[in-house]
């Protein structure tokens, strides 16, 4: 199957500071990807869609201008966490789709601000 | 409206026995139905899917689903269950025409000795 990657797997950043999350599908070309942030034994929550070349689409309640979202190629979406407070330690997951119906997952991130 | 139930947000099995995780789904459009399986700090990893072919799915490590329209469900199920099989497990739903997932708030399976 199709394979995407997540990097950092985990980090730890200074309250203050930003964070960029890579994601990368390694043998397909994304048309879209998804981040989503996961709480402590919680499902997914989708933060936003973006699609190549566009802007993201942020979901109600997730401020764009502090998840900063870039889809600059078919095959890389960053997520950038700026000015990171503690309160945005969690497990953030990205997903890619090629536009069919199955979206591939990275490994995650784990976030935690101290 | 779209959404998906997981009935149960804890199973508990003891190994070798069944293992039967429930989901309904409410979906306006045609949908394709997705279980995911996912184990501490790690990503979603892809048991099954549905996509209007046929209703019974099989899928990884043993598991299969049956999609039943009438019902609207699409319960997850294992023969025998395995100490491996311990982790989070995820009902999702694809509404027809839409892109987005809809995601069940997830079941923990555990499972004992």
């Amino acid at each position: 199957g199709a394979v995407v990657s997540q990097h950092p797997s985990r980090v730890i950043c200074k309250s203050g500071t930003s964070v960029k999350i890579e994601c990368r599908s390694l043998d397909f070309q994304a048309t879209t990807m998804f981040w989503y942030r996961q709480f402590p034994k919680q499902s997914l929550m989708l933060m936003a869609t973006s699609n190549e070349g566009s802007k993201a689409t942020y979901e109600q309640g997730v401020e764009k201008d502090k998840f900063l979202i870039n889809h600059a190629s078919l095959t890389l979406s960053t997520l950038t966490v700026t000015s990171a407070h503690p309160e945005d330690s969690s497990f953030y997951i990205c997903s890619a789709s090629q536009g069919g119906t199955e979206a591939f997952f990275g490994q995650g991130t784990r976030l935690t601000v101290v | 409206a779209q959404s998906v139930t997981q009935l149960d947000s804890h199973v508990s099995v003891s190994e070798g026995t069944p293992v039967l995780l429930r989901c309904n789904y409410s979906s306006s459009y045609s949908p394709s139905l997705f279980w995911y399986v996912q184990h501490p700090n790690k990503g979603l990893q892809l048991l099954l899917k549905y996509t209007s072919a046929a209703t019974l799915v099989k899928g990884i490590n043993g598991f299969e689903a049956e999609f039943k329209k009438s019902e609207t469900s699409f319960h997850l199920t294992k023969p025998s269950a395995h100490m491996s099989d311990a982790a989070e497990y995820f009902c999702v739903v694809l509404p027809g025409g839409y892109n987005k997932l809809i995601f069940g708030a997830g079941t923990r399976l555990a499972v004992h000795p």
